[in-house]
């Protein structure tokens, strides 16, 4: 497709199970963004790819996360053992640079999970 | 650490009239200021953005300002539309050390222009 793919759009699990969310990014474009969004909250940075590897994951909350990026293309986040405070929709952004040169980020619709 | 801050949680305007939107920053070493439109159910998309360089940018409705000496940067849409109805996030990026490419936003204003 034309744009950032994101799956699931949405996502209900309990408390304790694990959780997969993908994204896969605008054709050709080498940097790819995880962030996440809480109810009421601001955009909230995760962890960014460039290529297959990740420069900076400084924003994953705790070692429950984890995210891997394979053939330059399609990304997986993890959350482990998810708790209530994961809930929140997890934005997944490509660009063909680092920063899109400018900082214009192709952002997906987003994958809502809820943890009971 | 909130690097971008939107103070404002939401503004009200009449359609026709001028919306501001408000942010500020504390990283002196951020190269370009973007401005972000989210409606619900959706993505954030690119509106526009400004270079550290620079102290206004103008695309159509949309005007960008830049007060570097005061860490501030505005968001002027003139006449307001009620399209224009939306979140607006404000984010910054920088291309030196480790924060290399990665974009930080605010919380967010919530635009509603009435008809």
């Amino acid at each position: 497709g034309a744009g950032v793919s994101q799956s699931p759009s949405n996502k209900v699990t309990e408390k304790g199970k694990d959780v997969e969310l993908r994204c896969d990014p605008i054709s050709g474009h080498t940097a790819l963004y995880w962030y996440r969004q809480r109810l009421g909250q601001g955009l909230e940075f995760l962890i960014y790819f460039q290529g297959n590897s990740a420069p900076d994951k400084s924003g994953l909350p705790s070692d429950r996360f984890s995210a891997e990026r394979t053939g330059e293309s399609v990304s997986t986040l993890t959350i482990q053992r998810t708790q209530q405070e994961d809930s929140a929709v997890y934005l997944c952004a490509s660009s063909l640079a680092p920063g899109g040169n400018t900082g214009e980020l192709f952002f997906g619709e987003g994958s809502r999970l809820t943890v009971l | 650490d909130q690097q971008v801050k939107q103070n404002s949680p939401s503004l009200s305007v009449q359609e026709g009239r001028i919306s501001i939107l408000n942010c500020d920053y504390t990283n002196s070493m951020f190269d370009y200021f973007l401005w972000y439109k989210k409606y619900p159910a959706e993505g954030p998309t690119f509106l526009i953005s400004i270079s550290s360089i620079k102290d206004k940018n103008e695309d159509g409705r949309f005007t960008v300002f830049l007060n570097k000496s005061a860490k501030h940067l505005s968001l002027h849409i003139v006449p307001s539309q009620p399209g224009d109805s939306a979140v607006y996030f404000c984010a910054a990026i920088g291309f030196g050390g480790t924060s290399y490419g990665k974009l930080t936003f605010g919380q967010g204003t919530i635009l509603t222009v009435h008809p």
